[in-house]
């Protein structure tokens, strides 16, 4: 199984400021095929279903705001949200769909500051 | 728009099963494969398995040795979940959720049901 690491478990940001969450997989979620990474980032507010942020690692999901964005490739990315806003506390989690089992990192918990 | 309705919170004793539905709604039911993830509390969520909604086909996670199964039923756009010889460990909210495009079994999910809380207890 490919195993996702998550840092940091969690972090608090004052409101305007930069967050960055790291994602890191076991073995590389790039197929050389279609030089696409299979890496995928979600917010999970309480009491509700997570919901999609970024696919192909760096590709923003319609109707997210551009302050959320992804890098990386291979092994190791990253989800930045460039100026924290209160609506964005939440825990965040990876995913990668490279293979089954499809496997979460473990979430970051982002408050504010 | 697209909807994913689970059945309500259940609770079970050890050994029991349990069987929650995912109905769909708004898209070509048949077009698209549902993905089944749990969240157990203060846990990672954890993948379980997928079924092809068009042909019925499925793969499921070794990591529940064959004590989960998935259906569906295409007349009544849902789909099925069924753990069996719960134990309390299997306590968790349970999820269907929809991968983003068709013809693709495993991809990102976009669309997730609003979960099913299952409660093991004696």
């Amino acid at each position: 199984d490919i195993v996702m690491t998550q840092s940091p478990d969690s972090l608090a940001v004052s409101l305007g400021e930069r967050a960055t969450i790291n994602c890191k997989s076991s073995q590389s979620v790039l197929n050389s095929s279609n030089n696409k990474n299979y890496l995928a980032w979600y917010l999970q507010k309480p009491g509700q279903p997570p919901k999609l942020l970024i696919y192909w690692a760096s590709t923003r999901e319609s109707g997210v705001p551009d302050r959320f964005s992804g890098s990386g490739s291979g092994t190791d990315f990253t989800l930045t949200i460039s100026s924290l806003q209160a609506e964005d506390v939440a825990v965040y989690y990876c995913l990668q769909y490279y293979t089954t089992p499809l496997t979460f990192g473990g979430g970051t918990k982002v408050e504010i500051k | 728009q697209v909807q994913l309705v689970q059945s309500g919170p259940e609770v079970k004793k050890p050994g029991a099963s349990v069987k929650v539905s995912c109905k769909a709604s708004g898209y070509t039911f048949t077009d698209y494969t549902i993905h089944w993830v749990r969240q157990a509390p203060g846990q990672r969520l954890e993948w379980m398995g997928w079924i092809n909604a068009g042909i019925g086909s499925t793969k499921l996670s070794q990591r529940f040795q064959g004590r989960v199964s998935i259906s569906r039923d295409t007349s009544a756009t849902t789909t099925y979940m069924e753990l069996s010889n719960l134990r309390s460990d299997d306590t968790a909210v349970y999820y269907c959720a929809r991968v983003a495009a068709t013809n693709w079994n495993v991809l990102w999910f976009t669309d997730w049901g609003q979960g099913t809380l299952i409660t093991v207890s004696s």
